[in-house]
């Protein structure tokens, strides 16, 4: 089983529309979750940490579930801009170590 | 400071040739990583350096790999006798330190091994 799945998609949603992404995490005791966006042939960057609350920015949404192991990203009113791939990346040890990526989920958002 | 350096951005090899990648890391960051990434796949760990010294290499790093980062601050990623499946984005991030562990990342060197 891979460290951290996620779902390749693509997902393809007209502007406007709500969408989400789940990822699943193997290790029970990973201490950090992020999102990470990265632009077709750009680097990763970070998109935001993800809190056991929940948090939010903007138009994101960021939650985990630690009793199930999955974090999830939700995107309200997509934009084209937020067309990209989504990497869900946990930090298993938290001492930042080292971040495991997801193999990423692509978001095309069309007219 | 600009933010994470590579160089080069690309690098086209003949399979059996010697290549050798730099990164340059935002200079207040004492944390090194480097990742490779193939298309369709997440960033995979290499290694990491805390200053000069290598603390984690991953299963991934054959022995034709070796890092280095001899004064702290820049590093270099050296591949022997490239094979095809080496062809990958190689990228450096660099980050605070012990507890931070936000990731900058560099734009990245593509290589190609023909």
């Amino acid at each position: 089983r891979k460290e951290v799945e996620q779902d390749p998609g693509p997902f393809n949603v007209p502007e406007g529309a709500t969408v989400a992404f789940n990822c699943t995490y193997s290790n029970s005791a990973s201490q950090s979750f992020f999102w990470y966006r990265q632009d077709c042939r750009k680097e990763p960057k970070l998109l935001m940490s993800v809190y056991s609350s929940g948090n939010e920015d903007g138009r994101f949404t960021a939650q985990l579930n630690r009793a199930s192991q999955y974090i999830s990203l939700l995107i309200r009113d997509s934009k084209l801009s937020d067309s990209a791939t989504y990497l869900c990346v946990v930090n298993p040890t938290g001492t930042a170590s080292k971040l495991t990526f997801g193999t990423g989920t692509r978001l095309q958002v069309t007219l | 400071d600009t933010g994470v350096s590579q160089d080069p951005r690309h690098k086209i090899t003949k399979r059996g040739q010697n290549v050798t990648f730099r990164c340059d890391p935002i200079s207040e960051h004492n944390r090194l990583y480097w990742y490779r990434q193939t298309l369709g796949q997440g960033p995979e760990f290499l290694t990491y350096f805390q200053n000069e010294a290598q603390l984690e290499k991953s299963r991934l790093l054959s022995d034709r790999f070796s890092a280095e980062r001899p004064k702290g601050s820049f590093s270099t990623l050296e591949i022997q006798r490239t094979e095809q499946g080496d062809s990958a984005m190689y990228l450096c991030a660099s980050s605070l330190g012990p507890g931070a562990n936000v990731l900058t990342f560099g734009a990245g060197s593509r290589l190609t091994v023909l």
